[in-house]
């Protein structure tokens, strides 16, 4: 059974580019949720995804999109990118419910330079 | 104020010792309540939900005490693996949206 997956694992970008971050939830999850971490920090929450649709949203700009397919996989888009945005970018997938605890995949460290 | 507070530590603590740290808390409609363990430069790991009237997996006791908004993480007997970041989660059961701690490190010392 497999857990979360995310892909690429590393990723170098420069300023103004754009990226696409994949995720597919573990087996019997239904619900996408993306972070971002920087180092020393917990991480923040970007959006989250259920139904295909984006069912909340954290405080991050408009430049940080998502989409999820009828498969349950997710993918983050971050345009016009800014050093700043360099970061572990976390997918945690849950089934769906409050109580429901999430579970990560292994990340994505991006590097803008 | 942070939403979720946590002492980031370190605590330097020998093998085989008790070791304890709390969250706190600002919102007082939070109703979930998880612990995750991270080592270094990895992913996020469940470590246990927290439940109100407290849990217990193995050597590890979570408990929540919602008069002082805190919850608390308790390790008996602590092994040189359980050195890593422990971070403290809550949510509102309004608000599909966790709110996370900065993580306590925690060392332990043979």
């Amino acid at each position: 059974d497999a857990g979360v997956t995310q892909s690429p694992t590393h990723l170098i970008k420069t300023r103004g580019q754009q990226v696409t971050l994949r995720c597919s939830p573990k087996s019997g999850h239904d619900t996408v949720s993306w972070y971002q971490q920087a180092l020393g920090q917990g991480p923040q929450f970007i959006f989250q995804y259920y139904e295909e649709e984006e069912r909340q949203r954290g405080n991050f700009p408009d430049r940080f999109s998502g989409h999820q397919f009828p498969n349950y996989s997710s993918e983050l888009n971050v345009n016009a990118l800014l050093l700043g945005d360099s970061a572990l970018y976390l997918c945690a997938s849950s089934q769906t419910g409050v109580n429901q605890p999430q579970h990560f995949g292994d990340g994505t460290r991006l590097s803008i330079l | 104020r942070k939403e979720v507070e946590q002492d980031p530590g370190p605590f330097n603590v020998p093998e085989g010792a008790t070791v304890a740290f709390n969250c706190t808390y600002s919102n007082s409609a939070s109703q979930s309540f998880f612990w995750y363990r991270q080592d270094c430069r990895k992913e996020p790991k469940l470590l246990m939900s927290v439940y109100s009237s407290g849990n217990e997996d193995g050597r590890f006791t979570a408990q929540l005490n919602r008069a002082s908004q805190y919850i608390s993480l308790l390790i008996r007997d602590s092994k040189l693996s359980d050195s890593a970041t422990y971070l403290c989660v809550a949510r509102m059961d309004s608000n599909y949206q966790l709110i996370w701690g900065a993580g306590t490190k925690l060392i332990i010392k043979p």
